[in-house]
């Protein structure tokens, strides 16, 4: 069935460094693609989207590219900062589907 | 400023005691959703209302009773909860579940955290 796969964590990073977050997928067809990002206490928030080949996302600074070829999103930006520590999911919706699969999720610490 | 609302906030109960989620959003969204999150761990789908009429129910238990008054609103009935049935509660909203309005992403508010004693 489909599937999404992150890199686990906590990553902890000092403020201002490039941050890459790994996703991989496995769905048939042309699913959706999403990064959600969840700070403590909260929901999630919908962070960037893709929904064909080769689009890339982006919001606040973060970006992502839907590689077909690799069947990855991966998240970056290049400087993050001590208010982006939070939880970051990838998720797909499958092709013509209502339904979000959703990652393991991966914790972020940013240090000052 | 999350265009999902939801109340309360927190939610202590009993097991014997009967309670219901709100959920509101005003984006003219005909999908909404309930999923449950435990710590940790991703949200899992619960519930899927498509133009107010109960579309999906991924096997929850009948101590969870869905209720969707109006295309705004959503609710959650809660009856004889158990003690594992604490958790994150979320409530979300696409623009639809189906043929063009599928794989829309899904907006979610801030949750009900609820905790049975």
């Amino acid at each position: 069935g489909d599937s999404v796969t992150q890199m686990e964590g906590p990553v902890t990073l000092s403020e201002e460094a490039f941050l890459t977050i790994n996703c991989t997928y496995t769905a048939t067809g042309y699913p959706s693609l999403f990064w959600y990002v969840q700070y403590p206490g909260e929901g999630l928030q919908l962070l960037l989207k893709a929904t064909k080949a080769d689009d890339k996302g982006s919001n606040k600074g973060f970006e992502a590219t839907y590689r077909k070829e690799t069947t990855s999103f991966h998240l970056e930006k290049g400087s993050v900062q001590v208010s982006d520590s939070a939880v970051y999911f990838c998720a797909l919706s499958p092709d013509s589907s209502y339904k979000l699969i959703f990652g393991s999720g991966t914790r972020l610490l940013v240090r000052p | 400023d999350t265009e999902v609302t939801q109340t309360p906030k927190h939610l202590v109960m009993g097991m014997t005691n009967k309670k219901s989620l709100k959920c509101e959003q005003h984006m003219g969204h005909r999908a909404m959703y309930w999923y449950k999150q435990k710590a940790k761990k991703p949200p899992e789908l619960m519930f899927v209302y498509s133009y107010e009429k109960l579309s999906i129910n991924e096997s929850v238990p009948s101590r969870f009773s869905p209720e969707c008054p109006n295309s705004s609103l959503l609710n959650l009935h809660l009856h004889a909860l158990q003690p594992e049935d604490s958790a994150l509660y979320l409530c979300a909203s696409s623009r639809g579940t189906g043929g063009l309005l599928s794989n829309q992403p899904q907006h979610f508010g801030d949750g009900t955290r609820l905790s049975i004693l």
